[in-house]
């Protein structure tokens, strides 16, 4: 298994409610990334986890609380987003820890619309 | 401090001629250079990196790319372009030093003429 999971594929949200985005992956990689990504745009570093702690928080809004349950599985809750917080968002893992010349393995992202 | 410039945002070929996509970086420290595709409503993937090893780098789909530090560029090409390259191509660059941080350059649209 060499892929990186994310679901859902697509969600849309009011910006009251509160919804989870999931990433999975089964590689034993031992760091794990959120990007944001917006149309025609680089994708922005959010958060990482390496060795499920959380190693960098790139001055992310509250809004936005990532978790990380296991080795496998990272999370991203969402609460009261703002309409600019819609984007691609990607997920990201690398076989060791935090190591910047390493291969990123991307999922395929979630299409966030925030309404 | 470490940046990457891109040189052309948008690319179109026909399909069969080469392909050119043109990065420079600008890096304190002997730099990894990454590029990865972008295929459209999908993730990256890496289609080759450079860490101090040749300075030619075969990768992925026919890609290949040059560093060449004297004119901090790290160009890719491929000799005959095909319909499924048409994507999103980024250039990345990270500095060997504590900083952890990728940077990624503004991306170049590719487009494949039939």
């Amino acid at each position: 298994d060499t892929e990186v999971t994310q679901t859902p594929k697509h969600l849309v949200m009011g910006m009251t409610n509160k919804k989870s985005l999931k990433c999975e992956q089964h590689m034993g990689h031992r760091a794990m990334y959120w990007y944001k990504q917006k149309a025609k745009k680089p994708p922005e570093l959010m958060f990482v986890y390496s060795y499920e702690k959380l190693s960098i928080n790139e001055s992310v809004p509250s809004r936005f609380s990532p978790e990380c349950p296991n080795s496998s599985l990272l999370n991203l809750h969402l609460h009261a987003l703002q309409p600019e917080d819609s984007a691609l968002y990607l997920c990201a893992s690398t076989r060791q820890g935090l190591l910047t010349n390493e291969k990123l393995f991307f999922g395929s992202g979630t299409q966030l619309s925030v309404l | 401090a470490q940046s990457v410039t891109q040189l052309d945002s948008h690319v179109s070929v026909s399909e069969g001629t080469p392909v050119l996509l043109r990065c420079n970086y600008s890096s304190s420290y002997s730099p990894s250079l990454f590029w990865y595709v972008q295929h459209p409503n999908k993730g990256l993937q890496l289609l080759l990196k450079y860490t101090s090893a040749a300075t030619l780098v075969k990768g992925i789909n026919g890609f290949e790319a040059e560093f060449k530090k004297s004119e901090t560029s790290f160009h890719l090409t491929k000799p005959s372009a095909h319909m499924s390259d048409a994507a999103e191509y980024f250039c990345v660059v990270n500095a060997r030093s504590n900083d952890y941080k990728l940077s990624f350059g503004a991306g170049t649209t590719v487009t494949v003429r039939a």
